[in-house]
């Protein structure tokens, strides 16, 4: 079965400063992964995708994540963070479960941005 | 492309009441329905999947008379919360895919009982 993790619950960082969001996976295939970021009381956005191919996904809002199998990781990574950025984030692995395919998400993690 | 929505957005009904929430997939043709739950600041869990006429399959430790879903056509799915106590409070997303392997999701609902 999949599973994924976000080991950080909570990060916090500067305007202004990079920022890297961590996700490891469990899959016994090539899984399909996505970063999604939910502002308060709202919906899913997605920020970028890795289906195959290239392992630097570039996506929206100027985050990228880099896909490396050998670690089987996603992280999510920005050079400067605005503050606007503040948020919770989620990984997610699509993959398929007894015959089923489904999305797993990691537990999140909640960025607050320092001014 | 690939908008869902979700109605209502919002939704405050008294307890021992049932709640009805429509999943729509505007612009293609939804092969696969979810429906998730999300209590406060955690994930989101799976609740259900289903496919355009046949029976939802539910997750584990999902009360499928309590969630009742109906997938009637490619473009709709409800899910219906049978005699709503204030522990089903919670935010509910629908998503949608089109044989494909990504979700497109709702903007979810936010279910109050009293």
């Amino acid at each position: 079965a999949q599973s994924v993790t976000q080991p950080d619950i909570h990060i916090t960082v500067s305007e202004g400063a990079s920022l890297e969001l961590r996700c490891n996976y469990s899959y016994g295939a090539t899984p399909y992964l996505f970063w999604y970021v939910q502002s308060p009381g709202q919906g899913l956005q997605l920020l970028l995708k890795y289906f195959s191919g290239d392992t630097l996904v570039q996506g929206i809002k100027g985050f990228e994540a880099e896909f490396k199998r050998s670690q089987s990781s996603f992280n999510l990574r920005k050079p400067s963070v605005h503050w606007s950025d503040a948020a919770e984030y989620f990984c997610a692995v699509g993959g398929f479960t007894s015959g089923t395919y489904k999305y797993i998400f990691g537990t999140g993690t909640r960025l607050k941005v320092l001014a | 492309g690939a908008v869902v929505s979700q109605h209502p957005s919002r939704v405050i009904c008294k307890s021992g009441t049932s709640v009805k929430i429509e999943c729509r997939s505007l612009d293609f043709q939804a092969t696969t329905m979810f429906w998730y739950r999300q209590f406060p600041k955690q994930s989101l869990m799976l609740m259900a999947t289903s496919n355009e006429g046949s029976k939802a399959t539910y997750e584990q430790g999902v009360e499928k008379d309590k969630f009742l879903i109906n997938h009637a056509s490619l473009t709709l799915s409800t899910l219906t919360v049978t005699s709503a106590h204030p522990e089903d409070s919670s935010f509910y997303i629908c998503s949608a895919d089109s044989q494909g392997v990504e979700q497109f999701f709702g903007p979810g609902t936010r279910l109050t009982v009293l």
